[in-house]
């Protein structure tokens, strides 16, 4: 099998916090490392690719210093989201993926983050 | 960004009949994949079908791939009250150089027992 597992699985915090999500490929080895923000009822949207010790690349109109992203080992990412505001509430996924493109992407179960 | 579009955005069906799900795409892929998310959770794998090939299944799930019409179905034959959840499709475009994937706004399958 393939299992991420993504830490915490629920945040509530003040607005102004920053707030850290774990992503760890438990049994493989994954080059690249996916994250996605998903708003209720809706699909899944790409917030930005990682690779193991590279810079993340992140889509369009994602802005890099409120969402930081680190690939520090091939099982390990963070996303933090820094000084957290009620609109950055939302279902953060990540998901990783082996060396070779035609693989699929595992996914950890979600981080619920909520911002008073 | 969004790039696969399913349809129906949702299907209500009766246990021990099948479900189709269709997908419609825009670009050029290196593969198409399927995944379900149950409520509050991950996503989960389902299928990955590559640009040059036509059919593939996995125990109760049919894929198909026509990529003159950039499109693609998954059947769930003799479906179960577990099968209930979202199931989205996935396209890896050909122009990207990370192996992106763009996601569908998913179909809601509900299958009553």
């Amino acid at each position: 099998g393939a299992v991420v597992s993504q830490h915490p699985s629920w945040v509530i915090c003040k607005s102004g916090t920053s707030v850290k999500i774990e992503c760890r490929s438990l049994d493989f080895q994954a080059t690249t490392m996916f994250w996605y923000r998903q708003f209720p009822k809706q699909s899944l949207m790409l917030m930005a690719t990682s690779n193991e010790g590279s810079k993340a690349t992140y889509e369009q109109g994602v802005e890099k210093d409120k969402f930081l992203i680190n690939h520090a080992s091939l099982t390990l990412s963070t996303l933090t989201v820094t000084s957290a505001h009620p609109e950055d509430s939302s279902f953060y996924i990540c998901s990783a993926r082996r060396a070779f493109r035609d693989q699929p992407q595992h996914f950890g179960d979600g981080t619920r983050l909520s911002i008073l | 960004s969004q790039q696969g579009e399913e349809d129906p955005q949702a299907l209500s069906i009766q246990e021990g009949e099948n479900a189709t799900m269709n997908c419609s795409y825009k670009t050029s892929i290196n593969n198409l994949q399927w995944y379900r998310q149950n409520s509050g959770r991950g996503l989960v794998h389902l299928i990955l079908i590559r640009s040059n090939e036509r059919e593939k299944h996995s125990g109760r799930l049919r894929v198909t791939l026509d990529t003159s019409k950039k499109s693609s179905s998954l059947l769930i034959t003799a479906s179960r009250a577990a099968d209930t959840a979202s199931y989205f499709c996935a396209t890896d475009d050909r122009g990207s150089t990370l192996g992106r994937l763009y996601f569908g706004r998913g179909t809601q399958l509900t299958v009553w027992p």
